[in-house]
């Protein structure tokens, strides 16, 4: 079955450290892996998305994961953060044949000054 | 281009009444979805559509209706409300084979 595990509930920095944020799945296949961010009271907003190719994939807002097939593991990474970034994060994985994806519980990231 | 919307914003019901979510989205986008998001459990797929005129379940579809009459718009009914379904629900949409979801801003429901 497929499912994704974001071992952090929540996660507190200080501005200016760099991030990273752990997710891993369980899926048959090659699988399709997201990052999305949500702010508070808002939506979700896609950072970036793995198909195939280069595992090492760069996003928006300065963001970036790794694809570690061996690991089971597509983590966030950020080399410097901002207080903007204070935020929900959440990895998702899919589609499965019935078109369907499957996200994690999220992790809550506080921003210190 | 307002992308995806979703009416209402905010709504308490009573347990037993019924009411219907609407959302619309103006890309053009062959998919979309309905899902739930409730504390420590992430987002929930309840029903989601690959064109108009279907749907299809998701993870969670019981106690859930949807209709996809228009392309540009995905209906998500609550026939007799329950308070397990208080939730926060979100819509999304995309386009064939991007599987990039754009989501709309959420509608907060409370059943007392």
């Amino acid at each position: 079955a497929q499912s994704v595990t974001q071992p952090d509930i929540h996660i507190t920095v200080s501005e200016g450290a760099s991030l990273e944020l752990r997710c891993n799945y369980s899926y048959g296949a090659t699988p399709y892996l997201f990052w999305y961010v949500q702010s508070p009271g808002q939506g979700l907003q896609l950072l970036l998305k793995y198909f195939s190719g280069d595992t090492l994939v760069q996003g928006i807002k300065g963001f970036e994961a790794e694809f570690k097939r061996s690991q089971s593991s597509f983590n966030l990474r950020k080399p410097s953060v901002h207080w903007s970034d204070a935020a929900e994060y959440f990895c998702a994985v899919g589609p499965n044949t019935g078109n369907q994806f499957y996200f994690g519980t999220g992790t809550s990231l506080t921003v210190i000054p | 281009n307002a992308g995806v919307t979703q009416t209402p914003k905010f709504r308490v019901l009573k347990t037993g009444q019924s009411m219907t979510l609407l959302c619309a989205q103006d890309m053009n986008h062959e998919y979309m979805y309905w899902y739930r998001q409730d504390p420590g459990m992430g987002l929930r797929l309840i029903h989601y559509s690959v064109g108009e005129g279907t749907t299809a379940k998701g993870e969670v579809p019981d106690g859930y209706n949807v209709s996809r009459l228009k392309k540009q718009n995905f209906l998500l009914g609550l026939e007799s409300a329950a308070p397990s379904q208080t939730s926060v629900y979100f819509c999304a949409s995309s386009w064939v084979g991007s599987y990039e979801q754009y989501f709309g801003p959420g509608t907060r429901l409370t059943v007392t």
